[in-house]
């Protein structure tokens, strides 16, 4: 069972470039998250997927767009990219259940630098 | 808004216990969770406990929850090298869509 599958696990970009990071779990969950990693501040939510075919924002959408076209992935889109996207992206899923604990689990990171 | 705070930087001595703490600002938040990342790897679930609970056991880890002062801890009995790692508070803030708010993480130092 791999759970959460994260690929490139590295990358570096230039200004300016476009790459997509690509997000699949196997576990059937129906709830996936993307978020980005920067020293001393935790982690904080870009966009998130609620279902195949749905997506939402986060707290730090700017620059990032995503893509659910099928229940088990979940795209991370940088049209353009920019210095300031030079972090660690993490992707997350869990299941759907709106009461009770429902944790979220996470792939182990796709290192991102933009020169 | 939401916040969730947590200390930067934890060193403790082999074998002695350590405590690492959290505070939140949600009172409405139902679960809490602790999360351990190791270096070059994803966030791992340790534990959680449930808002109407005060304590929660799970072999070397203690769960404490202080929910008149929002205050979260974890105390790791024994410590171990393998122990050192960064440790992630998070509390959940929303039924829809799972949300989860996470601390800026505590770095546990472990000396031998």
């Amino acid at each position: 069972n791999a759970g959460v599958t994260q690929t490139p696990k590295f990358r570096v970009l230039k200004t300016g470039q476009s790459m997509t990071l690509l997000c699949a779990q196997d576990m059937n969950h129906e709830y996936m998250y993307w978020y980005r990693q920067d020293p001393g501040m935790g982690l904080r939510l870009i966009h998130y997927s609620v279902g195949e075919g749905t997506t939402a924002k986060g707290e730090v959408p700017d620059g990032y767009n995503v893509s659910r076209l099928k229940k088990q992935n979940f795209l991370l889109g940088l049209e353009s990219a920019a210095p300031s996207q030079t972090s660690v992206y993490f992707c997350a899923s869990s299941y759907s259940l709106r009461v009770g604990n429902q944790p979220q689990h996470f792939g182990d990171g796709t290192r991102l630098s933009i020169l | 808004g939401e916040d969730v705070e947590q200390s930067l930087f934890l060193s403790v001595r082999e074998g002695d216990s350590s405590v690492i703490n959290c505070t939140y600002t949600d009172s409405s938040s139902t679960y809490l969770y602790w999360y351990k990342q190791e270096p070059g790897a994803g966030l791992q679930l340790l534990t959680y406990i449930f808002s109407n609970m005060d304590m929660k056991q799970d072999q070397r880890l203690t769960v404490l929850l202080n929910k008149k002062d929002k205050h979260l801890s974890l105390r790791i009995a024994d410590t171990q090298t393998g122990d050192s790692a960064i440790y992630f508070c998070a509390e959940k803030v929303s039924d829809a869509g799972n949300m989860l708010t996470f601390g800026g993480g505590t770095r546990l130092m472990v000396k031998p």
